[in-house]
């Protein structure tokens, strides 16, 4: 198995530009996670699917941030406008509904806005 | 809001000796609590899980202990090794949601 793929690994924009994460959760799960970590304020959680439905987006700090899940293996986040604020390591994991209580992290997205 | 207490310091230890990682949160006792590893530049990894209802859990050199009273789980590495050295992330799931509150990590370093 592959594991939880994201791309890019590393992203660097300047400020005002859109920012597209991509995530390929783990075949055959059905929740998917998204992630921010940041040395202020650790591993927080924006936003999770299950079934290709958003369940929780209580974490997505602003409205310039927005996610999608358009089908089983593909999810998005996306930030416009960017700021410098936003910068940080993204993660995106899944679990499978059989084993809920286990979370698959991808290797995350470093992202820095200048 | 729940909050997540874990040892900012790092910690460091010689090899062979048992490392022991503190995880204290407020308010409310969650449903389970879990482990996870992280290495630098790389997601975590789970490790272990215990629920509200367990003691302890081991898993190998891994052991987990959960004190709903003392709203306090331990997490111990026996017989470390230097490869053992990460950041430690406990998490909290507070529901029936999947929703995790992780902590902000103590890193353990073991000197050969």
């Amino acid at each position: 198995d592959a594991g939880v793929i994201q791309s890019p690994r590393h992203e660097v924009t300047e400020m005002g530009q859109e920012v597209t994460l991509r995530c390929k959760p783990i075949s055959g799960h059905d929740y998917l996670f998204w992630y921010r970590q940041t040395m202020m304020r650790g591993l927080e959680l924006l936003i999770y699917f299950n079934n290709n439905v958003p369940i929780d987006d209580s974490g997505m700090p602003e409205d310039r941030f927005s996610a999608k899940m358009p089908n089983a293996s593909f999810s998005t986040l996306k930030i416009q406008p960017s700021e410098p604020r936003d910068s940080a390591v993204y993660f995106c994991a899944s679990s499978w509904s059989g084993e809920p209580d286990t979370q698959y992290f991808g290797p995350g997205t470093r992202l820095t806005v200048l | 809001s729940q909050k997540i207490e874990q040892n900012s310091e790092a910690l460091n230890i010689q090899e062979g000796k048992t490392a022991t990682l503190t995880c204290n949160y407020t308010n409310y006792s969650p449903a389970y609590l879990q482990w996870y590893r992280q290495d630098p530049g790389r997601g975590p990894v789970f490790l272990l899980l215990i629920r509200e209802n367990e003691k302890e859990k081991r898993k190998e050199r891994l052991k987990v202990t959960f004190d709903t009273t003392l709203k306090q789980s331990l997490f111990h590495i026996t017989a470390s090794q230097p490869a053992d050295s990460a950041t430690y992330l406990c998490a909290l799931l507070m529901d029936s949601s999947y929703k995790l509150i992780f902590g902000s990590g103590t890193r353990l370093l073991v000197r050969p």
